[in-house]
Formats: C-alpha cells, structure tokens, sequence
C-alpha cells in the first residue's frame, strides 16, 4: 500500500477555511483516497472518499490532480469542534484495507 | 442506522491476566476489522474477517492475541495474557464488503494494563 505523509499539526482560526494536503507517490492505479476525523476518545470517523479530481459532501471538499500523486482536503470555515486529528488514508482496491499513518492535529482556535 | 458497538468501554487488568473485547458491526456487514491504537499513533491492523473467516491477521501477535468470528456476525477479540505495551485502545470497524467500501469505527475499548 502506497505511504502517505501529511503535516503533524496544523493551527487555524474559526471561520477560516483549512487545507490539509497529503502525499502518495506511491499510489496504485486501483487505490482510493480517503479521509477520516478523529476526535479524542472516539474512533476514526470517515469524512471523504475519492479517487481522481475533485469531491464534494456536506462536510469536507477533496482535491486530487491528475497524477494523483497527492490530495488535499479542505475544510469550508472551521468551527472549535472541528478539532480533531485527519488521517489521509490511501486504500486498495482489492483489499479494503486501512493503513493508518500519524495524521494531522488540526487546532482550532477562537 | 444502528453503529458499530463494542463492548467493555474500559478495562483495567493486571499484566498475565487476561482480557476479552466484543464486537457487533454494523447489520449486514460481512467485514469485520480489530484495529489497535496506541497514544499518540495511528490505529493499527490487527485482525481482518470476511464473513467468519479470516482475510488477514498478518499484524496479530498470535502467541497472546486470538479473534473470531465464528458465525460471521459478532466478534471477541481476546488477549492471553496481557503484557503493559498492550495498553491501547481496541477498535472494531466494518464494512459492507471487502473492496470499495466505507469502513465505520466503533467507539473503541480502551485496555490499561498494569
């Protein structure tokens, strides 16, 4: 499965939109993008899944060029319970297998 | 929809005893995962069922740590006997399928072995 490095912490403001970017060069032609939040005392919760160019849900937008060789999750004006650690996770295609890095601890402030 | 429950919440243990962690996954999903967390890192893979039988257990200490799923439903992810470094949070998780699905975490088990 394709490594993935992402900064360790990242500080914001509230109502400031948040951009976290992730590297994979490593990624497979069939491995998927995908994203989780964690919240202390709480296990991992998906927040955005995608395999090339960009996608949208209620909560978070997902960039990924072409090469896709990176992807960038960006979070629309954060609130004080936005913060949490993100976890970029690059997933097989054939396994449905999570490989969970360090992640990043996102701070948000008032 | 009813979430990924486990159960106990919390455990506290001497080390050399022994520990049991239960897992109902979501209904209908047919993979099951136990991840470990430790403090400060990311979960790990320990274990992986499709249906009752196992995917991968690559990461699983086998000499202390077994899981099952014997009818494919529930699951009891057991450690004999404990040792302090497996003071961690026990995740179960799962999945529709095995391939190009949502994985969902339960709440987790949080082990402290002393």
């Amino acid at each position: 499965l394709a490594k993935t490095t992402q900064p360790i912490s990242m500080d914001s403001y509230e109502g400031q939109e948040v951009n976290i970017t992730c590297s994979h060069n490593n990624i497979a032609t069939n491995d998927y993008i995908t994203w989780y939040q964690q919240f202390p005392s709480q296990g991992p919760r998906f927040i955005i899944q995608g395999y090339k160019t960009k996608v949208t849900n209620e909560v978070a937008s997902l960039f990924i060029p072409a090469d896709r060789k990176s992807s960038t999750l960006s979070l629309p004006r954060v609130s004080l319970s936005d913060t949490a650690v993100y976890y970029c996770l690059v997933v097989s295609g054939a396994t449905n297998k999570l490989i969970f890095g360090t992640g990043t601890l996102l701070a948000v402030q008032p | 929809e009813a979430g990924v429950a486990q159960s106990p919440r919390y455990k506290i243990i001497e080390k050399r005893q022994s520990v049991a962690f239960w897992c109902n996954p979501i209904s209908g999903h047919a993979t099951l995962y136990w991840y470990q967390q430790i403090l400060g890192q990311g979960p790990k893979l320990l274990i992986q069922f499709q249906n009752n039988g196992v995917v991968d257990d690559s990461q699983l200490p086998k000499d202390r740590f077994s899981a099952e799923r014997l009818k494919g439903v529930d699951s009891t992810l057991k450690i004999q006997p404990a040792k302090l470094e497996d003071s961690a949070v026990y995740l179960c998780a799962s999945s529709l399928e095995s391939t190009g699905n949502t994985i969902y975490f339960g709440e987790g088990s949080w082990l402290t072995v002393v």
